[in-house]
């Protein structure tokens, strides 16, 4: 079964409004979490990471919140604009030795409309 | 310039070839990972190396084989392709320490075609 799993193939949020992407995890070894955004063509890069002795982090516009009892988080971006239309992929994996063997949810496509 | 290389950006392939996928990057990182992306299923690990001749297998690894001789590269091999490993084929790396050390840089990617 997907052990990570993001629920929502598709969100659209009007510019300026808050957009939400959700991802659950079935692994409660799980220890490091991540959103990572990717345009079409182009490869994915990281936006925002936490490990899991936190359950917040902030980033600008960015704020990651983890729900460890729940094997939850969420990437909450603020002020959403045009330019964050993207397919955004939440990742979670167990530190191995420093090493992280990241499972991908399936995605969420972002839309941001003016 | 950090950076992690993939050739070629685009294959195609008939049933039955072989199929080398190559990758590079220049940031002596230790850890090397190839995902494939297919529509609905996100990013599926095939195969991770920790380092020169220490792989292993991801969620995916049937009709996958790799090979990483030398630290900066790291290249995937399908030995009699398949129509469905028709995809687009990541290669990324991690630095494996310090603060970022899960953090994964992705090339640009390889779309394959296996007709």
């Amino acid at each position: 079964g997907q052990q990570v799993k993001q629920s929502s193939p598709s969100l659209t949020v009007q510019e300026g409004g808050i957009s939400i992407l959700n991802c659950d995890y079935e692994n409660d070894m799980f220890d490091y979490f991540a959103w990572y955004k990717k345009y079409p063509d182009n490869s994915p890069t990281l936006l925002i990471s936490v490990r899991s002795n936190v359950d917040k982090r902030e980033d600008g516009r960015l704020t990651v919140f983890l729900n460890k009892s729940g094997k939850h988080f969420s990437l909450h971006i603020t002020a959403s604009q045009p330019e964050d239309t993207a397919v955004y992929l939440c990742a979670a994996g167990a530190n191995q030795g420093g090493s992280a063997k990241l499972i991908f949810g399936e995605g969420t496509k972002l839309t941001v409309s003016s | 310039d950090m950076k992690v290389t993939q050739m070629p950006r685009y294959l195609i392939k008939r049933m039955g070839e072989n199929v080398l996928l190559e990758c590079g990057q220049d940031m002596s990182h230790e850890t090397m990972y190839w995902y494939r992306q297919d529509p609905g299923l996100g990013l599926q690990l095939i195969y991770i190396s920790y380092d020169v001749d220490s792989n292993s297998e991801g969620d995916i690894p049937k009709g996958y084989r790799v090979s990483r001789k030398k630290r900066e590269h790291f290249s995937l091999i399908l030995d009699s392709a398949k129509t469905n490993q028709t995809s687009v084929y990541f290669c990324a790396s991690s630095p494996g320490t310090g603060e970022s050390a899960e953090t994964l840089y992705f090339g640009s990617g390889t779309r394959l075609t296996v007709l």
